[in-house]
């Protein structure tokens, strides 16, 4: 999509931390959400208003927003945290994805 | 918990109308939102439009004079529908609650999703 920019992919070593951003002007409503991918699911919410988790996901996935820029961060990334993650917000009336980032982990 | 699963034709021929069918169970499409989205093989996510429970629709721009979406109380499932489909409308198709704030919207859970394949 072009209404949210994210990086292609994000590599990073397991047990450090992992950065994936979500950029654009969709984003000036100062909220963002987050749904996790893994190969042959569907996606999984994993961070909503932002900063907010569902319950049952880890303490170590957290968000943030900044100016019209969103990050997910996963402290102390596992491996089955690899998966793909798109970004979320809402435009006037209708909702716009970010056109995902490829997460790997080794 | 909530749970959702989509059912329809797997195959649909080029100029033909897609349908599917979500069924909800574990909670009632008489409240929240509810939509639709897909996914073309490789690609990234798309929304295609929400139902709410007093009927109220919203539609994607890009797909607006192409969609219908509707619910059945009474069975508890919403359904889609695509008219006119080309190669370009195969993708895996997902149903989700969607809640809504003012500012905000976010979708969970989502359905397992079901690839729909259009063909010539």
């Amino acid at each position: 999509s072009d209404d949210l920019t994210q990086p292609p992919s994000v590599s990073v070593s397991p047990g450090q931390t992992a950065s994936i951003t979500c950029s654009g002007d969709k984003l000036r409503t100062k909220y963002a959400c987050w749904y996790q991918q893994k190969a042959g699911q569907s996606p999984a919410l994993v961070i909503f208003q932002s900063s907010r988790r569902p319950s049952g996901i880890p303490e170590r996935f957290s968000g943030s927003i900044s100016g019209k820029t969103a990050t997910l961060t996963i402290s102390g990334t596992q491996t089955m945290d690899e998966a793909d993650y798109f970004c979320q917000a809402w435009d006037s009336t209708t909702p716009v994805f970010g056109g995902g980032t490829k997460l790997t982990v080794l | 918990q909530v749970q959702l699963q989509e059912s329809g034709p797997r195959l649909v021929r080029s100029s033909e109308t897609l349908s599917l069918t979500c069924t909800v169970s574990g909670g009632s499409i008489s409240s929240y939102y509810w939509s639709w989205m897909r996914q073309p093989p490789g690609k990234g996510l798309e929304w295609i439009g929400f139902l709410y429970h007093n009927g109220k629709t919203n539609y994607s721009s890009a797909l607006k004079s192409r969609v219908t979406i509707s619910g059945d109380t009474s069975k508890n499932q919403f359904s889609l529908n695509v008219t006119s489909v080309t190669a370009a409308d195969t993708a895996v198709y997902y149903c989700a609650r969607h809640f809504a704030a003012e500012v905000h919207t976010w979708f969970d859970p989502w359905g397992q999703g079901t690839l729909v394949t259009v063909s010539s």
